[in-house]
């Protein structure tokens, strides 16, 4: 099983904030996907990235792939209410199987 | 695009009972289906993973004879807890995953919206 640590677990900023979140893994991956999660509900795909290096944005959110594939980063700018949520990467291997991080919870303030 | 759907989206059950969770593609072929269990405020652990036509292959710990997981179709797949416990309670969720356009598998899942299960 391959290992993805997040960082930090717990986030909680005013409306209006920047925020990021960190997903580290001493192993390389095909791929690596972000979902945001709200409660009681299923992951939602955000993003995939693919090549080392890569930067995706979406709208306020801008993700990055580490140039080795080991490791990621979400960063949100000026973070709202509706960015609330579980945060979950996940990183793809050979075996068509996710290794997920932990979580990071992240509560924006209003 | 990519909608996977589950059913129920709740149940509540006695001990000793079974309970049957379908996961469904809505409008694609999924040629892999996972099943997960997510416990309050942790992230998600696999459970097994279904491919059409053969036969699950579970995670370690899991139990297989517990667990029944039937593949029917590229659309359908079905986790059946049998003879559940209070233990057993736990949020549910299925993903489908289905290659990409460009023909390179990016090993992209697309959840379902989960099922959460309480046994009395």
């Amino acid at each position: 099983t391959q290992l993805l640590e997040q960082s930090p677990q717990f986030l909680s900023i005013q409306e209006g904030e920047n925020l990021t979140v960190y997903c580290n893994s001493s192993s390389v991956f095909s791929s690596l996907q972000w979902y945001r999660q709200e409660p009681g509900e299923g992951p939602v795909l955000l993003v995939t990235v693919v090549t080392g290096g890569e930067v995706k944005k979406l709208k306020r959110l801008t993700f990055q792939f580490g140039d080795a594939r080991k490791d990621s980063s979400l960063h949100i700018t000026a973070a709202q209410p509706g960015d609330t949520g579980l945060y979950l990467c996940a990183g793809g291997s050979n075996d068509y199987k996710l290794s997920f991080g932990a979580g990071t919870t992240v509560t924006v303030r209003a | 695009g990519a909608v996977v759907s589950q059913h129920p989206s709740r149940v509540i059950c006695k001990s000793g009972t079974s309970v049957k969770i379908e996961c469904r593609s809505l409008d694609f072929q999924a040629t892999t289906m996972f099943w997960y269990r997510q416990f309050p405020k942790q992230s998600l652990m696999l459970m097994a993973t279904s491919n059409e036509g053969s036969k699950a292959t579970y995670e370690q710990g899991v139990e297989k004879d517990k667990f029944l997981i039937n593949h029917a179709s590229l659309t359908l797949s079905t986790l059946t807890v049998t003879s559940a416990h209070p233990e057993d309670s736990s949020f549910y969720i299925c993903s489908a995953s289905a290659p990409r356009q460009r023909g390179v598998y990016y090993n992209e899942q697309f959840f379902g919206p989960g099922t959460r299960l309480t046994v009395l």
